[in-house]
């Protein structure tokens, strides 16, 4: 069965650096999604991404945050200049789009982000 | 969307049904109920979703009151792999961002 990976499972990183976080999205799906849970929190709801371009964004993803689809496989999140306050898991989800009002959304494992 | 309220908490025993409820009194008529379950730290994993009418899948049963108001996710059989926390969403359209509540944790035992 199909299933969203991402890479890497834990990124350690200091306060400040730079991170890309992976995502492989099922093939042939065409929207795509990042989430984030901060331990002990709920989900939270990032960006979503469709036809080369953000769809919709949360009050989270500011300045500090990006997303990219390089090639027809990969979608990154980047996040420029890492807070403390980043350190979270990082979902990464996908849906066909082609049942607009039915569509599911299929999650990776997640990306837990540890900023010190 | 609408908003959900679900019990925080619950508890069934192995191998019995679990009914876990979701009230959803704003709906609109366009709105889909979805259910998503987290297990541990895991991403969240779909179950089922509907729109009027009731609906079952392989994982489960979805049964949704007339006025709509309300409805019921049922795991015919539990298991020790159920435990997660399980949430309801209300959704117009699906290419929208999923808002999860707090949802319920249900804890299945032995």
């Amino acid at each position: 069965e199909p299933e969203v990976t991402q890479t890497p499972s834990h990124q350690v990183t200091q306060m400040g650096q730079e991170v890309i976080l992976r995502c492989v999205p099922i093939s042939n799906h065409l929207y795509f999604y990042w989430y984030r849970q901060i331990l002990g929190q709920k989900v939270e709801f990032l960006v979503s991404f469709y036809n080369n371009e953000i769809s919709e964004k949360s009050e989270i993803f500011d300045d500090q945050f990006s997303v990219e689809r390089p090639d027809g496989s990969n979608f990154t999140l980047k996040i420029r200049s890492t807070k403390l306050e980043d350190s979270a898991m990082y979902f990464c989800a996908s849906g066909t789009g082609i049942f607009v009002r039915t569509d599911t959304q299929y999650f990776g494992p997640g990306t837990r982000l540890t900023v010190l | 969307d609408a908003k959900t309220t679900q019990p925080p908490s619950m508890d069934c025993a192995e191998g019995r049904a679990a009914n876990l409820p979701c009230n959803h009194s704003t709906i609109s008529g366009n709105e889909y109920v979805y259910w998503y379950r987290q297990i541990h730290s895991q991403g969240p994993q779909y179950i089922i979703h509907g729109l009027k009418n009731n609906e079952t899948n392989e994982m489960a049963s979805l049964i949704i009151t007339e006025d709509r108001k309300s409805s019921t996710l049922i795991l015919p059989h539990a298991t020790l792999r159920d435990t997660a926390v399980y949430y309801c969403i209300a959704l117009y359209n699906a290419g929208n961002m999923l808002t999860f509540g707090g949802g319920t944790r249900l804890m299945v035992k032995p």
